[in-house]
């Protein structure tokens, strides 16, 4: 399995501009998890989705962010409109089973520059 | 919900000696602890992991201790060798959910 594909790995955008962070889980995992890192806040959870259905999403930062997961093998994180402090690396990570205890497999992360 | 604090921020230490890296959490209902390791530019990967029905885990040079009583969790690494340089996080859950609450990350530097 070619673990958790993320795309893309880089972007550059100006503020104002519409983001769309997307997310390929582990073929047959049922759980997938959005984090962000930065230096100052590190890795947050920003959204975790149970078999296609988002579970918890109190760690998104506000309005401008929205995550969808149509099936089971895709999900996308948009960011509209983005800001200069949206700035960070969005992890999406992905696990067998739903439930506390699931190791959690992370993709290369997308490395997002907002100016 | 999950609280997680992590010391040092930053540990340096002799190769072959060994480290140990401290988390505490703040909520008693979490059951699960992994430890996370990241190095420069790349994703984090689970290198162990503990349950809250075991006290310790070992696993080659790297073991996991849990204390439930003191809500604290230690990565102890043996025989430290250049490769394990890196940053290390801790994790836990919020107690019944599945996503993990990460502490702040130890980067760990092994002079030679």
């Amino acid at each position: 399995d070619a673990g958790v594909i993320q795309s893309p790995r880089h972007e550059v955008t100006e503020m104002g501009q519409e983001v769309t962070l997307r997310c390929k889980p582990i073929s047959g995992h049922n759980s997938l998890f959005w984090y962000r890192q930065t230096m100052m806040r590190g890795l947050e959870l920003l959204i975790y989705f149970n078999n296609n259905v988002p579970i918890d999403d109190s760690g998104m930062p506000e309005d401008r962010f929205s995550a969808k997961m149509p099936n089971a093998s895709f999900s996308t994180l948009k960011i509209q409109p983005s800001e200069p402090r949206d700035s960070a690396v969005y992890f999406c990570a992905s696990s067998f089973l739903a439930g506390p205890g699931n190791i959690q497999y992370f993709g290369a992360g997308t490395r997002l520059s907002v100016l | 919900g999950e609280n997680v604090e992590q010391h040092p921020s930053t540990l340096s230490v002799q190769e072959g000696d060994s480290a140990v890296i401290k988390c505490t959490y703040s909520d008693s209902a979490s059951n699960y602890f992994p430890w996370y390791k990241q190095e420069l530019g790349k994703r984090p990967q689970l290198i162990i992991d503990i349950r809250s029905n075991v006290g310790e885990k070992k696993d080659q040079r790297i073991a996991v201790t849990l204390n439930k009583t003191a809500k604290h969790f230690s990565l102890h690494i043996t025989e430290t060798q250049p490769e394990d340089s890196a940053v290390y996080f801790c994790a836990a859950p919020e107690g019944g959910a599945d996503g993990l609450t990460f502490g702040k990350g130890t980067h760990l530097i092994i002079q030679p």
